[in-house]
């Protein structure tokens, strides 16, 4: 079956830290990989996706690469910033199945 | 802009009552979601919909119920069968649906979300 496993949280680093949540995840089939975020009392948004192995999604600073091999989409970000605390989501699709979700990491960043 | 509206922001509700949580999108998606969040953990699905005038439960759909009379619009009641319905709902909704499954690799457009509370 499909599932997702996320680091646990919650996260707390210094601004300008490097951040990385582990992702790793077991699909049927080959999925698209999903990172979401959900900032406090918010909806979630998706922040990057890849839909092959070795895509790398990117978007505000983060990036995260389709890892086949080792079934991984870890999210990494060089340096964070206060405003990028937050829950983020990793998430998996195969064909017309629906999103499974990890449970989420809580992400707090300190001035 | 499109987008996908779920009102209301906050609702309370008493015991035994039902209540409904409106979502409405104008982004002419297929698909619609129901999920519920509950402090410290995931999303877990309530209900989805890929056509109008047809739904499947989820994962958690015992207490629930919705409709998909319309395209633009999937609302979630919840009744008084659910025991702890105080939770955070959140809606969304996919792109085209085809009979191979959904037209490209999209992720959702999730609405703001209802905070619902039982007082």
């Amino acid at each position: 079956g499909n599932s997702v496993t996320q680091m646990e949280g919650p996260v707390t680093l210094s601004e300008e830290a490097f951040l990385t949540i582990n992702c790793t995840y077991t699909a049927t089939g080959y999925p698209s990989l999903f990172w979401y975020v959900q900032y406090p009392g918010e909806g979630l948004q998706l922040l990057l996706k890849a839909t092959k192995a070795d895509d790398k999604g990117s978007n505000k600073g983060f990036e995260a690469t389709y890892r086949k091999e080792t079934t991984s989409f870890h999210l990494e970000k060089g340096s964070v910033q206060v405003s990028d605390s937050a829950v983020y989501f990793c998430a998996l699709k195969t064909g017309a199945n629906n999103l499974f979700f990890g449970t989420g990491t809580r992400l707090t960043v300190i001035p | 802009d499109g987008g996908i509206t779920q009102s209301p922001k906050y609702l309370f509700r008493k015991e035994g009552q039902n209540v409904t949580l409106s979502c409405e999108q104008n982004l002419n998606h297929d698909a619609m979601y129901w999920y519920r969040q509950d402090p410290g953990q995931g999303l877990r699905l309530i209900y989805y919909s890929q056509i109008v005038n047809d739904f499947q439960k989820g994962d958690i759909a015992e207490g629930y119920s919705v409709s998909r009379e319309k395209k633009e619009s999937f609302p979630l009641t919840v009744t008084s069968a659910q025991k702890n319905p105080t939770a955070f709902y959140l809606c969304a909704s996919s792109p085209t649906m085809s009979r191979q499954g959904p037209i490209g690799d999209y992720g959702y457009t999730f609405g703001s979300g209802t905070r619902l509370t039982v007082v």
